[in-house]
């Protein structure tokens, strides 16, 4: 079955280290994206791609990069993690009409930076 | 820009109970408007969907319906059980943004 991942599902990491989470999925659709998710914000979009080598800012796309190898790979790095990062993320596909297909997610990362 | 506005949580009812999560919209254009349901320790899963106005869009016993008049799309069920206990959260796709717009989420418990 069709199915997408996500790596790590928990990381600890220190303030000012790179930090790199994957994104796998299997579906072989065109658009990625990453949200995460904090109490009392819902999932805010940080980076989306439409495909290969298309890659896009969302509304909170400081401090993160993301970049588009592949058909089933969109991993999301931050650059200089801070505390502020600390949150869970999660990744999500979907075919090509976003507005009437649906979006498949990740199980999510949970982040942790002190 | 375009938004979505869900009532507060958390919601807490007792097996069997009537639930209504109201969810209000902001939008240019015409967006399709989508429920995401969130179970403990998973991702989100789409719960159901309608992508013009008066769909109503139905799945596991909820059902929602787009009013476009009074820019809503409230999620219903008749009879919540304890399995129900999720947060879910209401979204938007605009023509020409080709991503969604969430709403913050509502938390429901449902006790036997």
């Amino acid at each position: 079955d069709a199915e997408i991942t996500q790596s790590p599902r928990h990381k600890i990491t220190e303030t000012g280290r790179q930090v790199t989470l994957a994104c796998h999925q299997t579906w072989n659709h065109n658009n990625m994206f990453w949200y995460r998710q904090d109490l009392g914000h819902g999932l805010r979009l940080i980076h989306y791609s439409y495909g290969v080598q298309d890659t896009n800012k969302g509304e909170v796309s400081d401090g993160y990069s993301v970049s588009r190898s592949n058909t089933e790979d969109l991993p999301l790095t931050l650059e200089s993690a801070a505390s502020s990062q600390t949150s869970v993320y999660f990744c999500a596909s979907s075919d090509r009409d976003t507005r009437t297909d649906t979006q498949y997610f990740g199980p999510g990362t949970r982040l942790t930076v002190l | 820009g375009d938004s979505v506005t869900q009532m507060e949580g958390p919601v807490t009812l007792s097996e069997e109970a009537c639930l209504t999560i109201n969810c209000t919209y902001t939008a240019t254009g015409y967006p399709s408007l989508f429920w995401y349901v969130q179970y403990p320790g998973e991702g989100l899963q789409l719960l159901l969907k309608a992508t013009k106005a008066d769909d109503k869009g139905s799945n596991k016993g909820f059902e929602a319906t787009y009013r476009k008049e009074t820019t809503s799309f409230h999620l219903e069920k008749g009879s919540v059980q304890v399995s129900d206990s999720a947060v879910y959260f209401c979204a938007l796709s605009d023509r020409g943004y080709n991503k969604l717009i969430f709403g913050a989420g509502t938390r429901l418990a449902v006790h036997p």
